[in-house]
């Protein structure tokens, strides 16, 4: 079966420090891969998403990035963390498909705070 | 680009109350619509979802949605709560013809008082 592993579950960085996390897929093969972000009272909002390697699309202008160097792996970064990149962030996947009835199966995030 | 909207921001019920949870959501095209629940400390998980047919959808736990497409709705009920409901809820929406673009509401919290 798929599983989906998120890392680390929680962070606290300084303001001005990179960040780097993690997400991995096991057990499927070329998924789409999509980084969302949660902030308190205003949903989750898709930040990136990737229907293979090297290939990344970015939904929201803004302080990150994101890689995706193998295939089953999904990186966000930022040089330099600002204040307002605290926050929640989900990494997803669904199915190699651009259509088709599939949802997206989440990981368990991780709790960013930038202090 | 599509956009989603939950009605209400928390709802405090009491144990076997009814609930609705309403979502409306704007898009120029045929969609896909999602509800996914996120109890305290776990997982956001899939609850239930509509793809075609059957406008009335049936999840797990006994949640159901109804699809009006008339009213861009697909608000979520479920006919007796109980104190392991209280979780946030939250819609989604993607168009048939894009996977990579699926859009949530703020989210709904919801608490069950036992």
């Amino acid at each position: 079966s798929q599983t989906i592993h998120q890392w680390p579950a929680t962070l606290v960085q300084p303001v001005g420090s990179p960040l780097s996390l993690e997400c991995t897929v096991e057990g499927t093969s070329n998924p789409n891969l999509y980084w969302y972000r949660q902030a308190a009272g205003r949903g989750l909002q898709l930040l990136f998403y990737s229907v293979g390697i090297g290939q990344i699309s970015s939904e929201v202008p803004q302080n990150l990035s994101a890689s995706r160097p193998q295939d089953r792996q999904f990186i966000l970064s930022s040089k330099k963390l600002l204040l307002s990149d605290s926050g929640f962030y989900l990494c997803a996947w669904s199915p190699p498909s651009t259509t088709g009835n599939y949802g997206y199966t989440f990981g368990s995030g991780t709790r960013l705070t930038v202090v | 680009a599509q956009s989603v909207s939950q009605h209400n921001h928390h709802v405090i019920l009491s144990e076997a109350a009814s609930l609705e949870l309403g979502c409306n959501y704007s898009y120029g095209g045929t969609v896909n619509l999602f509800w996914y629940v996120q109890y305290p400390g776990q997982h956001l998980q899939l609850l239930l979802k509509y793809f075609s047919g059957d406008p009335l959808v049936k999840g797990i736990k006994g949640f159901e949605a109804e699809f009006i497409k008339s009213k861009f709705s697909f608000n979520l009920r479920k006919p007796s709560v109980q104190w392991s409901d209280t979780a946030e809820y939250f819609c989604a929406v993607r168009g048939i013809y894009n996977n990579n673009d699926m859009r949530f509401g703020a989210g709904t919290r919801l608490t069950v008082k036992p």
